[in-house]
């Protein structure tokens, strides 16, 4: 079936650091994959995608790895502030029509 | 540069009443997605529209439903409400229907509604 999982529901980190959220999908003919960002009472807000034919995107601060053969992505935020504390999903477009599939979320907090 | 907008933000229907939620794309873009999300969970794809047809749907049942207008905005009606019916509920914009050109989708902030 199609799902997109992420390992940790939970991450906690300390202001400054690098953050690493990872997630698993199962559909290996997804082409497209998305990491949002959603704070509390709004609506996702996109934060970096990769193309199925990338390994690697950078953006400002933040990194997505993509691990097609393990079917593996992976967000990382450098220099972790304050206001990245909220709940991040990955998800993944399995092509036609742009259906995207998401994962349950993990929660990333920011200790000061 | 208009945003996706979504109205109400916030609504309360008791069981097996209707509701209607509204959505407007941000500026440029011709297709609109729906999502329930439930508390602590990811986003549910419910369906997609696109030229004023529904293109794509999910696994919800026939009491959801939908329409799009000339003018891109669109609303999505359930019908019968149940308690489960309880989330927030999003509409995404993008363009160009299913092409390459519309991957990215830009989320509204939501609608919370509440089944009592």
């Amino acid at each position: 079936g199609e799902s997109v999982g992420l390992h940790l529901p939970t991450l906690s980190v300390q202001e400054g650091d690098n953050s690493i959220i990872n997630c698993a999908y199962s559909n290996s003919a997804s082409d497209y994959f998305i990491w949002y960002k959603q704070e509390s009472g709004k609506g996702p807000q996109f934060i970096i995608d990769i193309r199925s034919n990338m390994d690697k995107r950078q953006g400002q601060r933040v990194t997505v790895l993509l691990n097609k053969t393990v079917k593996h992505l992976s967000l990382q935020i450098a220099a972790t502030q304050p206001g990245d504390s909220a709940v991040y999903f990955c998800a993944e477009n399995m092509g036609y029509g742009n259906k995207l599939v998401f994962g349950a979320g993990t929660i990333l907090r920011v200790k000061s | 540069d208009a945003g996706v907008t979504q109205s109400p933000t916030h609504l309360i229907k008791t069981r097996g009443q209707q509701v209607t939620l509204r959505c407007s794309p941000k500026s440029g873009h011709d297709t609109v997605s729906w999502y329930q999300q439930a508390l602590g969970q990811g986003p549910q794809f419910i369906f997609q529209y696109y030229e004023e047809e529904e293109r794509q749907r999910g696994n919800f049942p026939d009491r959801f439903s939908g329409h799009q207008f000339p003018n891109y905005s669109s609303e999505l009606n359930v019908n019968a409400l149940l308690l489960g019916d309880s989330a927030l509920y999003l509409c995404a914009s993008s363009l160009g229907g299913g092409g390459s050109a519309s991957y990215e989708q830009y989320f509204g902030p939501g609608t919370r509604l509440t089944v009592t």
